[in-house]
């Protein structure tokens, strides 16, 4: 495998449910990211992880739970959520350095949440 | 603060045109990065170019063309000769000292044969 990979590509979960999205890059990165992107809204920034420390949680409410249990992979733990959640779920990993290395980007989880 | 702003929302041309999609940014920092990527309807994200601020200096890879102006914190991108592959939503971005990544709303370009 190359590059950034995510599972599942899709998902379908009730309000109820407790799902997990994994990602796992293959680029040797140090820095992972997910974002959330709703149809016809920009990019939001959810969790920054540096070396499997979390940096950045942006507002992120607690019905999302982020992991990162070495530099390679990451997950998002779902549960209890709304149908408000539903949307593209991408995940991105680059270089955590002053270099300035661009974001690559898995395939996304499209989630729906019935 | 760091912010990106991409005033286009929605660009249509007809194939074998050539479009500009403007990007303007905002930082503080003195050394910052910025990119492009291409959103096409499959979701996954591509990254087509990255600029340091201290090179200036435009560059063109086949039809694509970047022009980056400090002077005008702008860094647009020009798809020369349009086609129908090129329709997508395309995103700047800006990246300063640390980790975190500012991305435009997005331009969705769409190409009509």
């Amino acid at each position: 495998e190359t590059g950034v990979t995510q599972t599942p590509r899709h998902l379908v979960m009730g309000m109820t449910n407790k799902k997990s999205l994994k990602c796992e890059q293959h680029l040797g990165h140090n820095a992972m990211y997910w974002y959330k992107q709703s149809a016809k809204k920009p990019l939001e920034l959810m969790f920054v992880y540096n070396f499997k420390e979390q940096t950045e949680n942006n507002s992120v409410p607690s019905r999302f739970s982020p992991e990162c249990p070495n530099s390679s992979h990451l997950f998002l733990h779902l549960h209890t959520l709304q149908p408000e959640d539903s949307a593209l779920y991408l995940c991105a990993s680059s270089h955590s350095r002053a270099g300035g290395g661009e974001q690559y980007f898995g395939p996304g989880t499209r989630l729906t949440v019935t | 603060a760091q912010k990106v702003t991409q005033a286009q929302t929605e660009i249509s041309v007809v194939e074998k045109e050539d479009v500009t999609l403007d990007c303007v940014y905002e930082t503080r920092d003195t050394t910052y990065y910025l990119f492009w990527y291409k959103q096409p309807p499959s979701g996954e994200l591509v990254f087509l170019i990255r600029r340091n601020s201290f090179d200036e200096q435009n560059e063109i890879s086949g039809r694509y063309s970047w022009n980056f102006q400090k002077s005008t914190s702008s860094f647009n991108f020009t798809i020369t000769a349009s086609q129908v592959v090129d329709s997508a939503v395309y995103f700047c971005a800006l990246r300063g000292a640390g980790n975190q990544f500012y991305f435009g709303t997005g331009t969705s370009l769409t190409v009509i044969p």
